[in-house]
């Protein structure tokens, strides 16, 4: 199956600074990704839907000014999270779909512990 | 609004024994749905899916799953469970461009 790439697995960062995500798809193009929350032993939490080359859509209650999204190419889009809480700790998924294809193929996660 | 309900948030079998994960979802439309497994600390990897056509579908790692329309059910077997097994174990149903995930299901396997 299509490969999807997120990186990295496990960040550390102090209140107040900015951390980005990455997602890559390796072996096909993604115009759309998606990102993902989630809490402990909770479900996964739709954030956004990054298009390639234009605005992410935000779902309802997710302040686009705090997590930043960037889909600047076919393969890549970055998720920032900017002035940190401890509050946004929290477990991070990116999927995307190659073109025609349903399923969707899921990022490794990265764990963000923000201290 | 599309919804999925694993009624289950915690099971615990042994290991051999027989499975069964429970999915109910809310869509208006024929369904898109699938079965993600999930490893601590790691991604989703998916087990299963369906589409359309037969409504007993098989997966990897030995599950399978039954789609039933009147139960708004797409419930997940395994004849035998092995200790790897345990995860955690995601219903979703596809819509529009997105995913409905539900709850999940943490799955324990005793020796």
């Amino acid at each position: 199956g299509a490969v999807v790439s997120q990186h990295p697995s496990r960040v550390i960062c102090k209140s107040g600074t900015s951390v980005k995500i990455e997602c890559r798809s390796l072996d096909f193009q993604a115009t759309t990704m998606f990102w993902y929350r989630q809490f402990p032993k909770k479900s996964l939490m739709l954030m956004a839907t990054s298009n390639e080359g234009s605005k992410a859509t935000y779902e309802q209650g997710v302040e686009k000014d705090k997590f930043l999204i960037n889909h600047a190419s076919l393969t890549l889009s970055t998720l920032t999270v900017t002035s940190a809480h401890p509050e946004d700790s929290s477990f991070y998924i990116c999927s995307a779909r190659p073109p025609g294809v349903t399923e969707a193929f899921f990022g490794q996660g990265t764990r963000l512990t923000v201290v | 609004a599309q919804s999925v309900t694993q009624p289950d948030i915690h099971i615990t079998v042994s290991e051999g024994a027989s499975l069964e994960l429970r999915c109910n979802y809310s869509y208006g439309a024929t369904p898109y749905l699938f079965w993600y497994v999930q490893s601590p600390g790691q991604g989703l990897q998916l087990l299963l899916k369906y589409f359309s056509g037969d409504t007993l579908v098989q997966g990897i790692k030995g599950f399978e799953a039954e789609f039933k329309r009147s139960q708004s059910s797409f419930n997940l077997r395994k004849p035998s469970v092995h200790w790897s097994d345990a995860a955690e174990y995601f219903c979703a149903v596809h819509y529009g461009q997105n995913f409905v995930f539900g709850p999940g299901t943490r799955l324990s396997v005793l020796p």
